[in-house]
């Protein structure tokens, strides 16, 4: 089955710690992203990346990096410069068309908790 | 200004009945289109529905529907016949043709639909 799987889904970060979550899709999408969910929140966007080797900053990208070396994999990782990193991240992606009815799908999510 | 709007407190439906799910926007794109997400407890985001804004027609999937009044700015999801597991938080979502293609959307804060039995 395509799809997209986030790993892990429970993380807990250290005082002073870089973590990594994981993203990978096998629907031969073109452009991935990550967001963050806050309690009560909608999404907000973090990184976004339409070609290998290519990603563009989103609202919130303090304290995130990314990396894009395949098309399937796009991980994020919360580096100990982002001072409140407790929330719900999710990965998405999309086939790349001219404008039009391109969707984002959604992967289950990561739980990030600092201790 | 918020660029999506959703202001309804959590909202509650007997099963099989209709709800209607309220979502206003704001842009000054011509062209944009407009998403509805629905969320369950688990977490994941579950694409439901897109509304272009030159589609003439309002877009139906299922038993989803979208009353887009777009004079008004308003892309509002009806859920016909609601069953116990619509209970979700659902979300509103806008690409603008600005933001280039394929790039963010700009979500609202989500209603929380509860269907009693």
């Amino acid at each position: 089955d395509g799809g997209i799987t986030q790993s892990p889904k429970y993380l807990f970060r250290k005082e002073g710690q870089n973590v990594t979550l994981s993203c990978e899709q096998n629907l031969n999408h073109d452009a991935m992203y990550w967001y963050r969910q806050d309690p009560g929140q909608g999404l907000r966007l973090i990184y976004y990346s339409q070609i290998v080797n290519d990603f563009q900053k989103g609202d919130i990208a303090e304290g995130y990096s990314v990396s894009r070396e395949k098309k399937e994999s796009f991980p994020l990782t919360v580096t100990s410069a982002q001072k409140n990193p407790t929330a719900f991240y999710l990965c998405a992606s999309s086939k790349l068309l001219a404008w039009g009815r391109e969707t984002q799908y959604f992967g289950p999510g990561t739980r990030l908790l600092v201790l | 200004a918020q660029k999506i709007t959703q202001t309804q407190p959590g909202m509650f439906v007997q099963e099989k009945e209709a709800v209607t799910l309220d979502c206003t926007y704001d842009t000054s794109d011509q062209s944009y289109g407009l998403f509805w997400y629905k969320q369950p407890s688990s977490g994941e985001m579950i694409f439901l529905i897109y509304q272009g804004s030159y589609d003439e027609q309002n877009a139906t999937e299922g038993r989803y529907s979208l009353n887009f009044q777009k004079a008004r700015k308003s892309a509002n999801l009806v859920i016909s016949a609601s069953q116990l597991g619509d209970s979700a938080m659902y979300f509103c979502a806008m690409r603008e043709e600005g933001s280039g293609a394929n790039s963010k959307l700009t979500f609202g804060k989500g209603i929380t639909l509860s269907v009693r039995p």
